[in-house]
């Protein structure tokens, strides 16, 4: 089925680690970002990107580090894994223009422990 | 920066009874999009119903329906004939048109009693 693909699911790692999540789309959208998910925090915007070759930062982006080569891929990199960084990941694609108003598609989540 | 606040964390009701999540959101813009996303036990994020700004028609879908009220900046969600199925975690969402950056709320927990 088409949609937005994540892996691995799950993830432990220990501090100082380095991994990289996974995030493809097949819809060809042009918007892809990343998400933090945090108990009582809802979801926080780390990186995002408007199309290949193009990303930026959004709320925290601290630790990590992104590229967008292609349209479909949006790989999140952890350079040195620190136990703040436990949380569920996930990965998000949308239509640009009026288009955005179908909302963004979400990915099934990482849920990644730093011991 | 545009904040979404939902002052409910946890809401409960019973089956085949209606209950209504509230959002609020400040934003400076014209030109946005408001969503309602269903994150059940699975962690899948699920789009439930979303709303233009110019739109002045309340979105429904089925049994979810929302109260957009554009000059007090609130967008609650109604839903109707509860089911157990949608015992979920709930976030409200705002998108400005300008800059495609989704930003939640941090949630409501419904119970759904049988």
């Amino acid at each position: 089925n088409a949609g937005v693909t994540q892996t691995p699911k799950f993830q432990v790692l220990k501090t100082g680690q380095s991994m990289t999540l996974q995030c493809a789309q097949d819809m060809n959208h042009e918007y892809m970002s990343w998400y933090r998910q945090d108990p009582g925090m809802g979801l926080r915007l780390i990186h995002y990107s408007v199309g290949a070759g193009i990303t930026d930062q959004g709320e925290v982006p601290n630790g990590y580090n992104v590229s967008r080569s292609t349209t479909e891929d949006f790989p999140l990199r952890l350079l040195s894994a620190a136990p703040s960084q436990t949380s569920v990941y996930f990965c998000a694609s949308s239509y640009s223009g009026r288009s955005i108003n179908y909302g963004y598609t979400f990915g099934s989540g990482t849920r990644l422990t730093v011991v | 920066a545009q904040t979404v606040t939902q002052s409910q964390p946890e809401m409960s009701v019973q089956e085949a009874e209606t209950v209504t999540l509230s959002c609020t959101y400040d934003t400076s813009e014209s030109d946005y999009y408001l969503f309602w996303y269903k994150q059940p036990p699975s962690r899948q994020m699920i789009l439930v119903i979303r709303q233009e700004a110019y739109k002045q028609q309340n979105a429904t879908e089925n049994r979810f329906s929302v109260n957009f009220q554009k000059a007090a900046k609130s967008f609650s969600l109604k839903i109707s004939d509860s089911q157990l199925g949608d015992a979920a975690m709930y976030f409200c969402a705002f998108l400005r048109g300008s800059n495609y950056k989704l930003t939640f709320g941090k949630g409501t927990l419904l119970t759904v009693n049988p």
